[in-house]
């Protein structure tokens, strides 16, 4: 079972524009991460925020983390056609350190 | 420095085979995991080894195994094929299971059941 759940499941903007992805989960979490998949490829890393850490940024990322409300969402500034993918929130719990995935959200980014 | 790579990258099989996907992580790496993705379930977690030792596993019937070799070298297998088992098996690699990081994938090997 997923244990982050992605909103919106698709979205489509056009380029230039900016991007917002949410991830909630449902149990405590030891860290959470995110990656992008371009279609039918291997999954790429793009970000990793701890429980203690409340946003990170990575060149046109922003990541921020509510432990509160068990939620993060990514933020993709200015956005080109390239970035269109599907983007995956995974969360770590526990003692396992084993990323659970969401089932993503579809990113279109229109030129 | 190489990345991780999955061998075969496309195969068909039918129902009733048995398949051998080939993962060999990057050099250094002594963490591999294998990851199953289909578009109605997403990305389910199969196993991880970790220096020879399977060290978790998912939620998955047996006839899901792995293996991992004294290179890190994984290989995982899927006996009596159903056709449920079409999917796309992702890899990953990471230096260590102590401390969080991130996975790095390969390609994926996408198996078609017929």
């Amino acid at each position: 079972s997923q244990q982050g759940e992605e909103d919106p499941q698709a979205l489509s903007i056009q380029e230039g524009e900016n991007a917002t992805m949410n991830c909630s989960y449902k149990t405590s979490i030891n860290n959470l991460q995110w990656y992008r998949q371009n279609s039918g490829r291997g999954l790429v890393h793009l970000i990793l925020i701890r429980s203690n850490e409340r946003e990170k940024h990575s060149g046109r990322l922003r990541v921020t983390l509510d432990t509160s409300k068990k939620s993060s969402s990514l933020l993709i500034t200015a956005s080109r056609a390239a970035d269109t993918a599907s983007y995956f929130c995974a969360t770590e719990s526990g003692g396992s350190y084993i990323p659970t995935f969401g089932r993503g959200t579809s990113l279109i980014v229109h030129p | 420095k190489a990345g991780v790579t999955q061998t075969p990258r496309y195969l068909i099989k039918t129902r009733g085979q048995q398949v051998t996907l080939s993962c060999s992580p990057i050099s250094g790496h002594r963490s591999v995991s294998w990851y199953q993705q289909t578009p109605g379930q997403g990305l389910q977690f199969l196993f991880e080894y970790f220096s020879e030792t399977q060290r978790n596993k998912g939620n998955f019937p047996g006839r899901f195994s792995g293996r991992q070799f004294s290179n890190s070298r994984s290989e995982m297998n899927v006996s009596t094929l159903e056709l449920g088992d079409s999917a796309l098996y992702l890899c990953a690699s990471r230096l260590t299971v102590v401390d969080p990081g991130e996975l790095f994938f390969g390609e994926g090997s996408r198996l078609t059941v017929l």
